[in-house]
């Protein structure tokens, strides 16, 4: 397996311009969780999806953000207008429950992750 | 609810020293541990994880780590350290019945000659 897929790798945009980042999760895993890395806050969780539903947004910062998942092998982050303060690294990570119903197994598995600037 | 505390932003060690990277959790529920690794520029990867059974956990690269219930502890070790190793180790706890990991604040390993 190819593992979790995140295009682009790196992201230079200006403030006020859309950026749309990018996630293939590994076959068959139905969660599917989007973090932001920062120096200064860590590594934070901004949404997940199970079965491609949004589960839990609690940890989107503001409305500026918004994700989606249309199917099973693709999400988006959406970031509109972007601001300087949200220059990070953006990961997505994909897991899956195991056994049938059984979740205390699962593993997540990160992609390369993406680095926004924005100017 | 779930928390993790790493001791030390940095651990520097020799090359051949002992590794000991300190993680305490709190959970309301059974925990499930886990230890990611980050390269620079790279994606987290998994170490090793805890879930039930034997509290020792061996991982990948000749790490493990031991779970401590009366401790609240899932310290990570490794008997001698490669220059390899230096990297970045992420602690995170997964209570039993929840989706989603809580992550430590990660801890930057420096390995010197």
């Amino acid at each position: 397996d190819a593992g979790v897929i995140q295009s682009p790798r790196h992201e230079v945009t200006e403030m006020g311009q859309e950026v749309t980042l990018r996630c293939k999760p590994i076959s068959g895993h139905d969660y599917l969780f989007w973090y932001r890395q920062t120096m200064m806050r860590g590594l934070e969780l901004l949404i997940y999806f199970n079965n491609n539903v949004p589960i839990d947004d609690s940890g989107m910062p503001e409305d500026r953000f918004s994700a989606k998942m249309p199917n099973a092998s693709f999400s988006t982050l959406k970031i509109q207008p972007s601001e300087p303060r949200d220059s990070a690294v953006y990961f997505c990570a994909s897991s899956s429950l195991g056994l049938a119903g059984h979740t205390s197994t699962d593993t997540q598995y990160f992609g390369p992750g993406t680095r926004l600037t924005v100017l | 609810a779930q928390s993790v505390t790493q001791l030390g932003s940095h651990v520097s060690v020799s090359e051949g020293a002992l590794v000991l990277l300190r993680c305490n959790y709190s959970s309301s529920v059974p925990p499930y541990l886990f230890w990611y690794v980050q390269y620079p520029n790279q994606g987290l990867q998994l170490l090793l994880k805890y879930t039930t059974g034997a509290t020792l956990v061996k991982g990948i690269n000749g790490f493990e780590a031991e779970f401590k219930k009366s401790e609240t502890s899932f310290h990570l070790t490794k008997p001698s350290a490669h220059m390899s190793d230096a990297a970045e180790y992420f602690c995170a706890v997964r209570g039993s019945g929840y989706s989603t990991l809580t992550f430590g604040k990660g801890t930057m390993l420096l390995v010197s000659p």
